[in-house]
């Protein structure tokens, strides 16, 4: 069975940083693409970020351009958001996906999500 | 960047009534649009992709349809457990962008 599970959100001041993890099993993590996807509180989806297998393609939404760093670390099954130069608009939950395996770029397979809130 | 509008923003239907929701892109997303159910304090579940194509376990009363800029998600007799907010998806070009969602109340 296929899980992901997000970790590493919590509280922080504007203008901090924060790493979030996502965990990935039940799946060979090096054989696909991963992305990040967040949702503000009551909003809407927001695709934050996208990493191809070998972290050779890399994608950001403009909203994080500069300011987000996204790696994994295939030995560790493991995906990372680094996030700096936080911005209240940042505060959202933060899930980690796996497309369907039919398709490209379209999200099967979501983690339960981490709740980042920036706020001072 | 390709916008995707949602509309309605919200349905009011009963139980086994047909829901028709609408998906339009600001330019084509030829077929690869997906389509998404969301539940409070759940992650999204992905129902349609690539405009018609049901993803694993969705029932047959889900269908997508449409091409480029227009798209439809019908359900065709609503179950209690169908009343949620979807979201349409396409991922012809970057950024990967949703639609705003449409909320499926009793």
């Amino acid at each position: 069975e296929v899980q992901l599970v997000e970790s590493g959100g919590g509280l922080v001041q504007p203008g901090g940083s924060l790493r979030l993890s996502c965990a990935a099993s039940g799946f060979t993590f090096s054989n696909y693409q991963m992305n990040w996807v967040r949702q503000a509180p009551g909003k809407g989806l927001e695709w934050v970020s996208y990493i191809d297998e070998s972290s050779y393609k890399i994608q950001y939404a403009d909203s994080v351009k500069g300011r987000f760093t996204v790696s994994r670390d295939n030995a560790r099954n493991s995906l990372y958001l680094q996030m700096n130069s936080l911005r209240v608009e940042d505060t959202a939950v933060y899930y980690c996906a796996r497309r369907h395996d039919g398709t490209l770029h379209q999200f099967q397979h979501w983690g339960q999500g981490t709740l980042v809130t920036v706020s001072s | 960047e390709i916008v995707l509008t949602q509309s309605p923003a919200t349905l009011s239907l009963s139980p086994g009534e047909r829901a028709t929701l609408s998906c339009r892109a600001s330019q084509t997303a030829r077929s690869y649009l997906a389509w998404y159910q969301q539940k409070p304090g759940q992650a999204p579940r992905l129902l349609i992709y690539d405009t018609s194509n049901r993803a694993t376990g969705i029932p047959a009363r889900f269908s997508g349809s449409g091409s480029g800029t227009d798209f439809t998600l019908t359900i065709s007799s609503l179950e209690p457990e169908d009343f949620a907010v979807y979201y349409c998806q396409q991922r012809s070009a970057w950024p990967l962008t949703f639609g705003g969602g449409t909320k499926v109340e009793i």
